[in-house]
């Protein structure tokens, strides 16, 4: 079956302008996360969502960035008045269980943004 | 501080020679490490999977080792190809926790 979809792949923007990203994660999967990759750097942890349970949004860095599952599938990475230094490749992952950390998540390609 | 530490950062190797790359972590309760394999421009994926009691698991030329006592695992990789030039990261999960803690990776490249 078909795997994480992430779009676009790629995405350039001015500063202060807002953009959204999207994730397609694996059918069936309850799980979904978002991370960021910053070059040289580890993956950073930004949402998690389960279920119908409240979202985990400790990862989040600042009020400029939001997200969004609906329906228990598609998800979307909001991030206001974008700046430079949220240049980074924006990864989505999903999980098929319902807990703890023994699965496997499955990562989509990312989106690589860049703001000018 | 990270808890989940990598060494060496990059390295470059010749096709068809070994290497071995390092992962320490002070996770702790430890449940399961990963080690995934990152391609330019790809997400991670998952090469192999192990939890406290295992002590090596191969996944073809792909060799991961894990010592819970020490904290410590290392992944070797056997007679290298030009498609094993890639990021590879050490993932650690805590028991009771659905998140993760990542390394920066080891970024091998295999030169012919």
């Amino acid at each position: 079956g078909a795997g994480v979809s992430q779009s676009p792949s790629n995405k350039v923007t001015e500063k202060g302008k807002d953009v959204e990203l999207r994730c397609d994660p694996i059918s069936g999967h309850t799980a979904l996360y978002w991370y960021r990759q910053s070059l040289g750097q580890g993956l950073e942890f930004l949402i998690y969502f389960q279920g119908n349970s409240a979202p985990d949004k400790s990862g989040l860095p600042s009020d400029r960035f939001s997200a969004e599952r609906t329906g228990g599938s598609v998800s979307t990475l909001t991030i206001q008045r974008t700046q430079q230094e949220d240049s980074a490749v924006y990864l989505c992952a999903s999980r098929g269980t319902s807990g703890g950390g023994a699965d496997t998540q499955y990562f989509g390609p990312g989106t690589r943004l860049t703001v000018l | 501080k990270n808890q989940v530490e990598q060494s060496p950062q990059s390295l470059i190797i010749l096709e068809g020679k070994n290497c071995t790359l390092q992962c320490n972590y002070t996770v702790s309760p430890f449940s399961n490490l990963r080690w995934y394999k990152q391609d330019t421009g790809r997400g991670p994926v998952s090469l192999t999977i192990m939890t406290f009691s295992e002590n090596t698991k191969s996944n073809g030329r792909y060799t991961a080792t894990l010592d819970a006592d020490t904290k410590q695992s290392s992944l070797h990789i056997t007679a290298s190809q030009l498609s094993d030039s890639a990021s590879y990261i050490c993932v650690v999960s805590g028991r009771g926790n659905n998140r993760l803690a990542f390394g920066k990776g080891n970024q091998v490249v295999v030169i012919p």
